[in-house]
């Protein structure tokens, strides 16, 4: 039983197109994250909801949307794509506890445009 | 600006013996600290964690020493076992924040 799951796992597509990765996580947790590895393999937040609210949205393009319809699915929405959204991206939950900061983090969807 | 730094990318052991992976970071209001394990193709695993109010966290074979004067931290892994082949992430929070800082990662290789 997976605790967080991304579907899909890989996703190519042509620069333009309108693409969602769709996220769930059924650890019971209250917080759920995107994050984005680039080819630099650098690990960044793009978004977080608590509780269905949005609470980060680190300087994303606003092309990104995030749509959070209860705790326990969080799923990302692009609009036209572009080249350089090509990574992968990961999605995360944890239990806001205060002094504990774990997040838990699906497979990731590898996004390939073209 | 890189908050969170793993200035080795790449650490070669000899099975057996003992890995230590290295982070610092800069920000002083990081009070919650992490290590994450990845394997190709998968996503990050949780290791170990520890809070500023600790300097050491140890788990079987892992332990997580904290410096916060030098604002560094270490993962030791011993024994190191074959299986602990993988990409290392260091990552750090401010408590509330709902954020993780990522390292860029450490490829640790355990040779037979």
């Amino acid at each position: 039983d997976t605790a967080v799951s991304q579907t899909p796992k890989y996703l190519v597509t042509q620069m333009g197109n309108d693409k969602s990765i769709k996220c769930e996580q059924n650890l019971g947790h209250d917080t759920m994250y995107w994050y984005k590895q680039d080819s630099k393999k650098f690990l960044k937040i793009m978004f977080s909801y608590n509780n269905k609210e949005l609470i980060i949205n680190e300087t994303v393009p606003n092309r990104f949307s995030p749509k959070s319809p209860d705790k326990a699915h969080l799923n990302l929405h692009i609009n036209s794509l572009e080249l350089g959204d090509s990574a992968v991206y990961f999605c995360a939950s944890s239990q806001r506890s205060p002094g504990t900061e774990t997040q838990y983090f699906g497979p990731g969807t590898r996004l390939l445009v073209l | 600006d890189q908050q969170v730094k793993q200035n080795s990318p790449s650490l070669s052991v000899q099975e057996g013996r003992i890995s230590i992976l290295n982070c610092d970071y800069t920000n002083s209001m990081f009070d919650y600290f992490l290590w994450y394990k990845k394997y190709p193709a998968e996503g990050p695993t949780f290791l170990i964690s520890i809070s500023s109010i600790k300097d050491k966290n140890e788990d079987g074979r892992f332990t997580v020493f904290l410096n916060k004067s030098a604002k560094h931290l270490s993962l030791h892994i011993v024994p190191s076992q074959p299986g602990d082949s993988a990409v290392y992430f260091c990552a750090a929070s401010v408590e509330g924040a709902q954020k993780l800082v990522f390292g860029q990662g450490t490829r640790l290789t355990i040779n037979p």
